[in-house]
């Protein structure tokens, strides 16, 4: 069964640099979510849309911007990195009805801000 | 506010059931969750529970809600050592978003 889609992998990047973390949702799925996973810590909520809007926000930093685009995949950009925003970025996607019952995690991109 | 506690780890020995507890603070939330996650990988969705049930088993797995307390725990029977993870409690306030609210984890150790 097809899974949740994430790219790169694995980014190295300076600090002031810009990443680009991408996120492809199983198909069929119209939310998707965002969530940064500091070194020994609990995955945190930064943002997830619904429908290509907007649905909720959480301690995502003004560096960041997202967007899901018309295909529902979703990108999460992020500028001037700092150290600590190396973590592991989580994807997740839910089914139209399922939202916050069934949220499917992606395989994650490990972000290192050297 | 929206808090999520667990302890930080738990040993058991193979074959012994292992309880995870939680305690969470909203009380709208309408689901609440258990997730694993091994090592290196993502987050898998282990179960869930409705706010209006009490319990629910699935296989070796049971989940209690005390709603009064705000308490959740899971039960893992049998436990194997494939079970080490750490494992996290999450709800998802009521908040008309779809956010979810994890605790810190749990990390399993399981001893052979």
């Amino acid at each position: 069964a097809a899974g949740v889609i994430q790219s790169p992998r694995h980014l190295i990047k300076e600090k002031r640099e810009t990443a680009t973390l991408k996120c492809y949702p199983i198909p069929r799925h119209d939310t998707v979510y965002w969530y940064q996973q500091g070194p020994g810590q609990d995955p945190q909520f930064l943002i997830s849309f619904y429908e290509k809007m907007q649905s909720d926000k959480g301690s995502i930093p003004d560096r960041f911007s997202a967007q899901q685009f018309s295909d529902y995949h979703s990108e999460l950009n992020m500028s001037s990195l700092e150290l600590g925003d190396s973590a592991l970025y989580f994807c997740a996607s839910s089914p139209p009805g399922g939202q916050q019952l069934e949220q499917y995690f992606g395989p994650g991109t490990r972000l290192t801000v050297t | 506010g929206e808090d999520v506690e667990q302890s930080l780890f738990l040993s058991v020995r193979e074959g012994d059931s292992s309880v995870i507890n939680c305690t969470y603070t909203d009380s709208s939330s309408t689901y609440l969750y258990w997730y694993k996650q091994e090592p290196g990988a993502g987050l898998q969705l282990l179960t869930y529970i409705f706010s209006n049930m009490d319990m629910k088993q699935d296989q070796r797995l049971t989940v209690l809600l005390n709603k009064k307390d705000k308490h959740l725990s899971l039960r893992i029977a049998d436990t194997q050592t494939g079970d080490s993870a750490i494992y996290f409690c999450a709800e998802s306030p009521n908040t008309g978003g779809f956010k979810t609210i994890f605790g810190a984890g749990t990390r399993l150790f399981v001893k052979a």
